[in-house]
């Protein structure tokens, strides 16, 4: 099956730092990645869908200079929390998907905790 | 709007069955995925139906309707481990995957 990874599974950072997370597909080639966020009991929440070499489309709320995505090649996305504050703790998730495919294999998560 | 519907919570006893539903209202209908999720960790794939009738797989089953914009989720011999939320999704037309709120599942010995 189609396997994606990311790194870090944890991270703990002072405020005011950024946090990169890194979103790979190991078997397939992913023209698209989704970046989500969870907080604790609640449901999924996308924040934006990049496309290998175009821009990220953002979820409306969710600050495109605050999250910085990148999907440079079919392979990887990576998703910055610029200035992180207490209040982007949260699990973020990485799926991705192959073209004309309509299944998202998702990542395991990353823990974000800002002191 | 698009809008997906699932009971927030359920319980279940360990042995039983148990059925999850969901409805929903999407703009075009390109599939229905559930997804499984323990507490603290990335959803996992369950099953995926895109015409209308029941996939059996193992313990789980899944049934779709179409015309009645209608799916569940079918958990049979309910193990502890079992308890999750469970994850109703569907790919609209431009082949968005619109999530619903998760169905958290307590199972009792």
């Amino acid at each position: 099956g189609a396997v994606v990874s990311q790194h870090p599974s944890r991270v703990i950072c002072k405020s005011g730092t950024s946090v990169k997370i890194e979103c790979r597909s190991l078997d397939f080639q992913a023209t698209t990645m989704f970046w989500y966020r969870q907080f604790p009991k609640q449901s999924l929440m996308l924040m934006a869908t990049s496309n290998e070499g175009s821009k990220a489309t953002y979820e409306q709320g969710v600050e495109k200079d605050k999250f910085l995505i990148n999907h440079a090649s079919l392979t990887l996305s990576t998703l910055t929390v610029t200035s992180a504050h207490p209040e982007d703790s949260s699990f973020y998730i990485c799926s991705a998907r192959a073209f004309r495919d309509n299944e998202q294999f998702f990542g395991p998560g990353t823990r974000l905790t800002v002191l | 709007g698009q809008n997906i519907d699932q009971p927030t919570e359920m319980t279940a006893t360990e042995g039983a069955i148990v059925q999850i539903n969901c409805t929903y209202q999407t703009s075009g209908f390109n599939g229905l995925f559930w997804y499984q999720q323990h507490a603290g960790e990335a959803p996992t794939f369950l099953s995926y139906n895109v015409l209308d009738g029941l996939e059996e797989k193992g313990r789980f089953s899944s049934f779709l309707s179409r015309s009645k914009g209608y799916s569940y989720l079918l958990l049979k011999e309910l193990q502890m481990k079992d308890s999750a939320s469970y994850l109703c999704a569907v790919v609209d037309s431009n082949y968005q995957l619109i999530w619903g709120a998760g169905t958290k599942l307590i199972i009792k010995p």
